[in-house]
């Protein structure tokens, strides 16, 4: 099975803090997304990537950049950390050309910034 | 544009009952279409997939959808529902481009 992994469950963090949140996945997809999620709101892009170094921005990349530097990793970048960045964050990835399978996601980060 | 819409915030339902929940889309062609769910505190697993074919789809945990052209709808069903299925469903739509569309999800209680 596809596996994707996010660093940290939990994270807290004080306001203008640099925040780096890590996602890997093990099954050489070409496609990797970065979505928050808040009530009533449901799953927002910020970001995703479709190869190496490749980035293109979601629906909200205020407040955030995002680097791929293999292919199996994509990181969030908060560059300064805000109370109203406090949410789950959901990592995704996708095979690209088989893109009918869907994303796989990782279990999430709650990141609460105080 | 597209679009999902999922009319229902939150459903109730009693253990052993059935189950429907809603999920309207707007796409230019025909779409491929999902349901997920999401427990609490985790990532959001495939339920099921519709992308051509069989209208009826089946999925994981007994749950089924059928895609309705002319109504552009993919409704989520399950005919007996578990205390264990009490979490967060999210419908998606897509792909423009590289990119999935998700509703605001359902949050489904079961009742003793």
């Amino acid at each position: 099975d596809v596996k994707v992994t996010q660093s940290s469950r939990y994270l807290v963090k004080r306001t203008g803090e640099k925040v780096f949140l890590e996602c890997v996945q093990d099954m050489d997809h070409e496609n990797m997304f970065w979505y928050r999620q808040d009530p009533g709101l449901g799953l927002r892009l910020i970001y995703f990537s479709y190869d190496v170094k490749m980035k293109e921005k979601g629906d909200i990349p205020e407040g955030y950049s995002v680097s791929r530097e293999k292919k199996e990793r994509f990181s969030l970048i908060l560059e300064s950390a805000s109370t109203n960045q406090t949410s789950m964050y959901l990592c995704a990835s996708n095979p690209g050309e088989r893109r009918r399978e869907g994303y796989t996601f990782g279990s999430g980060t709650r990141l609460t910034v105080v | 544009a597209q679009s999902v819409t999922q009319p229902d915030i939150h459903i109730t339902v009693s253990e052993g009952a059935s189950l429907e929940l809603r999920c309207n889309y707007s796409y230019g062609a025909t779409p491929y279409l999902f349901w997920y769910v999401q427990s609490p505190g985790q990532g959001l697993q495939l339920l099921l997939k519709y992308f051509s074919g069989d209208t009826l789809v089946q999925g994981i945990k007994g749950f089924e959808a059928e895609f309705k052209r002319s109504q552009s709808s993919f409704n989520l069903r399950k005919p007996s529902v578990h205390w264990s299925d009490a979490a967060e469903y999210f419908c998606a739509v897509g792909p423009t481009g590289n990119q999935f569309y998700f509703g605001t999800g359902t949050s489904l209680t079961v009742i003793p």
